[in-house]
């Protein structure tokens, strides 16, 4: 089986911009979750998608969206970037709740 | 929420030598996950252990899910093994929640 893609791989924008990140799930899998990592807070939640719907919400602020289609390919939008948005953005793909969770490579987003 | 806690931050090793690295976290849970930061970034699986003990090859984890830890052993370090490790539980909301990692340097 294909694992989890994402695209694009690397990213540059500057502030203001808004982006669009793509996230593939293995195959069968219908959770997608997306996860923000920075060197100061480290990995952190910011939603889960099951089934086009999003069942959790992280502590992140409304900038922050995503949706899911009906393939569970996942997307994650970005709008009004900052600086301290920069970061390796990860997805995860699993069956459902409470299954082991796969990574794909990420997306690392600078935003200058 | 679930605090996640692991140890030691940092680790430098000769290669060849053996090395465990601790995991605690706060309340009960459902699902734990270890994971080897490559240095791409990406997250490669290394178990599902909710409880009890599994082995692949020279890496093997113990999760005592009653008294709230879980250790990952490595033996016979090499090059390869250095990255980051973490250590990730399942939070009431279904989320991952990671600790802040183990950095480890193996050096030949």
């Amino acid at each position: 089986k294909a694992g989890v893609t994402q695209t694009p791989r690397y990213l540059i924008k500057t502030r203001g911009q808004q982006v669009t990140l793509s996230c593939s799930p293995i195959s069968g899998h219908r959770s997608v979750s997306w996860y923000q990592q920075t060197p100061g807070q480290g990995l952190q939640f910011l939603f889960e998608y099951f089934s086009e719907t999003q069942r959790n919400k992280g502590n992140f602020p409304g900038r922050f969206s995503g949706r899911q289609f009906s393939n569970s390919r996942s997307e994650m939008n970005v709008s009004t970037l900052e600086l301290g948005d920069s970061a390796l953005y990860l997805c995860a793909s699993s069956l459902g709740t409470n299954n082991e969770q796969f990574f794909g490579p990420g997306t690392r987003l600078t935003v200058l | 929420g679930i605090q996640v806690e692991q140890s030691p931050p940092d680790l430098i090793l000769q290669e060849g030598a053996n090395s465990t690295l601790r995991c605690n976290f706060s309340d009960s849970v459902n699902n734990l996950q270890w994971f080897h930061q490559n240095p791409w970034g990406q997250l490669i699986n290394l178990f599902y252990i909710p409880s009890g003990t599994k082995q692949n090859g020279r890496l093997s984890a113990t999760t005592v899910a009653t008294e709230r830890y879980s250790l990952l052993y490595i033996s016979s370090s090499q090059t390869t093994d250095s990255g980051v490790y973490f250590c990730a539980v399942v939070g009431s909301q279904g989320n991952l929640i990671f600790g802040k990692g183990t950095k480890l340097s193996v050096k030949p």
